[in-house]
């Protein structure tokens, strides 16, 4: 059962340039979830949004909800190639998390 | 620093062997999960655990089962492995006390090869 599903699959950009991830999802929620993982290694937390708010901020992170349209997007300004990975969101379901597909990001330096 | 370990980075099995993978979290934490991750399907959840010697199922528990004994321990069992469990395995963990708005802590992962 996914729940949240990403686009675009795969983005491509170059040092410095910023970075959109959009998240859908289907079924109402309380939270939202982003996390990352570099390749071949465990997911790392990123940022939590509730369900009553509408934008959250962590350093160049920028989350944005959108209830009403059952999605969310994750911006990473001024990206470095270290920013290079694949991010997934994530909805709580019934005491569980779903993560969506993920989006595989790629910052050329 | 929390920290989640599975044993094994890497493990190569043959069909119809049994299977252990193994995690451990320090954390003191309620819940812990297992989900297996597969190119172009994402994370899918296998297990889940609220608390000792409880079990849940996800999303994708055949031919899988568990066993919780300990709070910090959470294994993941194939009873008879099979090729189409050749997949990356993530172990999870987050503290019950906070609910649905806890930040899962993962593992490094275990990379299964079924031969």
């Amino acid at each position: 059962s996914q729940q949240g599903e990403e686009d675009p699959q795969a983005l491509s950009i170059q040092e410095g340039e910023n970075a959109t991830m959009n998240c859908s999802y289907k079924t109402s929620i309380n939270n939202l979830q982003w996390y990352r993982q570099n390749s071949g290694r465990g997911l790392v937390h990123l940022i939590l949004i509730r369900s009553n708010e509408r934008e959250k901020h962590s350093g160049r992170l920028r989350v944005t909800l959108d209830t009403s349209k059952k999605s969310s997007s994750l911006l990473i300004t001024a990206s470095r190639a270290a920013d290079t990975a694949s991010y997934f969101c994530a909805t709580d379901g019934g005491g569980k998390l779903i993560f969506g597909q993920g989006t595989e990001l790629s910052v050329k330096p | 620093d929390v920290k989640v370990t599975q044993s094994s980075r890497y493990l190569v099995k043959r069909t119809g062997e049994k299977v252990f993978l193994e995690c451990v979290q320090d954390m003191d934490h309620e819940n812990m999960f297992w989900y297996r991750q597969d190119p172009g399907l994402g994370l899918r959840l296998i297990y889940f655990s609220y608390d000792v010697k409880m079990k849940e199922k996800g999303d994708i528990p055949e031919g899988y089962s568990v066993s919780r004994e300990k709070k910090e321990r959470f294994s993941l069992i194939l009873e008879s492995a099979s090729t189409n469990q050749t997949s990356m395995y993530l172990c999870a963990s987050r503290d019950g006390l906070a609910g649905n708005t806890g930040e899962l802590f993962f593992g490094e992962g275990s990379r299964l090869t079924v031969l």
